[in-house]
């Protein structure tokens, strides 16, 4: 199976820089992705790393280490509507599936 | 493009009742996913169909849980008989092939079982 872990709260102010790690074990590794959660509603997706390395998208970046089953979610300029929850995802094949597990989840809070 | 599209947004149902949930992918998304988030478990994949086959039921927790896709635009997920213990949000997700390829989630389903 796969487990994933990554931290359950990160806090910081609005401007600042965040990292959210995450740590993986899996089998049959493709990917990492990172969704964001707004309460109440759905996910949403940020971001893909299915190489080495640093993948940016605006504000966001995401970063993958497969030697070290390790990536991390990078937020700058940090905005009051960055506050949600974050989850780390692995794409993982099992037998002829290729299925996404889901880390428990970030809950980022941006203060002003 | 209208986006994954769920059914109904929210159900309150009394233990033992039928429950049903309906998904309508995006257009052209040959994969489709349904996952369970609560607080205690998180999102949990219950099952994942491609080309409207179920390729990996792993994850329905029971017999009382079946999934069905009987086209490309429509798939269900029935519970029966339900219990307080499904409580939970159900989210229905489609992606196209491709290993980086996105999941797209509907609004989910938020059922509560009195």
């Amino acid at each position: 199976g796969q487990s994933l872990e990554q931290p359950s709260e990160v806090t910081a102010v609005e401007g600042a820089i965040v990292q959210i790690n995450c740590t993986y074990q899996t089998s049959g590794f493709y990917g990492l992705s990172w969704y964001q959660q707004h309460d109440g509603g759905a996910p949403t997706f940020l971001s893909y790393n299915g190489l080495d390395g640093l993948e940016e998208t605006g504000r966001f970046s995401s970063f993958l280490s497969r030697s070290d089953s390790y990536g991390y979610l990078l937020l700058q300029e940090l905005q009051m509507k960055d506050s949600a929850s974050y989850f780390c995802a692995v794409k993982a094949a099992s037998g002829s599936a290729r299925q996404l597990t889901f880390g428990s989840g970030t809950q980022l809070t941006v203060l002003p | 493009d209208a986006g994954v599209i769920q059914s109904p947004r929210h159900e309150v149902t009394e233990m033992g009742q039928e429950v049903t949930l309906r998904c309508k992918p995006i257009s052209g998304h040959n994969s489709l996913f349904w996952y369970r988030q609560t607080m205690m478990r998180g999102l949990e994949l219950l099952i994942y169909f491609n080309n409207n086959v179920p390729i990996d039921d792993s994850g329905m927790p029971e017999d009382r849980f079946s999934a069905k896709m009987p086209n490309a635009s429509f798939s269900t997920l029935k519970i029966q008989p339900s219990e307080p213990r499904d409580s939970a949000v159900y989210f229905c997700a489609s992606s196209s092939s491709g290993g980086g390829s996105p999941l797209h989630f509907g609004n989910g389903t938020r059922l509560t079982v009195t």
